[in-house]
């Protein structure tokens, strides 16, 4: 079976703070991971994914991950927080095969960037 | 407009009754899921579709059911509503090439509410 965890229900930083956003996962087999973020009363937007190759991936409106297989993690990252950055992350793992349809998402992390 | 749409946006029913979520994509993607969202729990996969007339069980498929008549349709029906079942309902789709990781695209959301 599949995970992902999201350690931390909230984090909060002030603006031009960097941030990190956690998460880890188990699957069996090479992970495809991905990021979302999802903004109040909205559907999901994708913001990257990661599927092989350079362990740092850069997705949208400056964010990154960092992939690290030994820890299992894979980070949400960005050098300089925005207010407009406030909403709720998702991260989501699925196998390279065998439930290949199948997404399973993390609980979410609320950030919060004040001024 | 091209996209992913869900009706209704918002939805109160009384225990017992059926109700039926729709959800209509443009891209003519051939996988679609359907998702719950609850605090505490992230979202996790109801029911998913490979193709037309092609459905499988997700993480918490009971007390629902799906068809898929058209790629471009994917109803969600509650056949007697129950409490427990309300939450923030989901409806993504993404396309296929093989087990290509393709990201989800997440439609606006449901807020069901059973009384």
């Amino acid at each position: 079976a599949q995970s992902v965890a999201q350690p931390e229900d909230q984090v909060n930083v002030a603006e031009g703070n960097p941030l990190t956003v956690k998460c880890t996962y188990s699957v069996s087999g090479n992970p495809y991971l991905f990021w979302y973020v999802q903004y109040p009363n909205r559907g999901l937007q994708f913001l990257l994914k990661y599927i092989t190759g350079d362990n740092l991936v850069k997705g949208s409106y400056g964010f990154e991950a960092e992939f690290n297989k030994s820890q299992t993690s894979f980070h949400l990252k960005k050098p300089s927080a925005l207010v407009s950055d406030s909403a709720l992350y998702f991260c989501a793992v699925r196998a390279d095969t065998g439930t290949a349809s199948k997404l399973t998402f993390g609980t979410g992390t609320r950030l919060q960037v004040t001024l | 407009d091209a996209g992913i749409t869900q009706s209704p946006r918002y939805k109160i029913t009384e225990t017992g009754r059926q109700v039926t979520l729709m959800c209509h994509q443009t891209w003519s993607h051939s996988y679609m899921f359907w998702y719950r969202q609850d605090l505490g729990h992230g979202l996790r996969l109801i029911y998913y579709s490979a193709a037309a007339d092609i459905t499988d069980k997700g993480e918490v498929p009971d007390g629902y059911v799906v068809s898929r008549s058209k790629t471009e349709n994917f109803p969600l029906t509650l056949e007697s509503a129950t409490r427990s079942q309300t939450s923030v309902y989901f409806c993504a789709s993404r396309d296929r090439v093989g087990d290509s990781p393709y990201e989800q695209y997440f439609g606006p959301g449901t807020r069901l509410t059973v009384t």
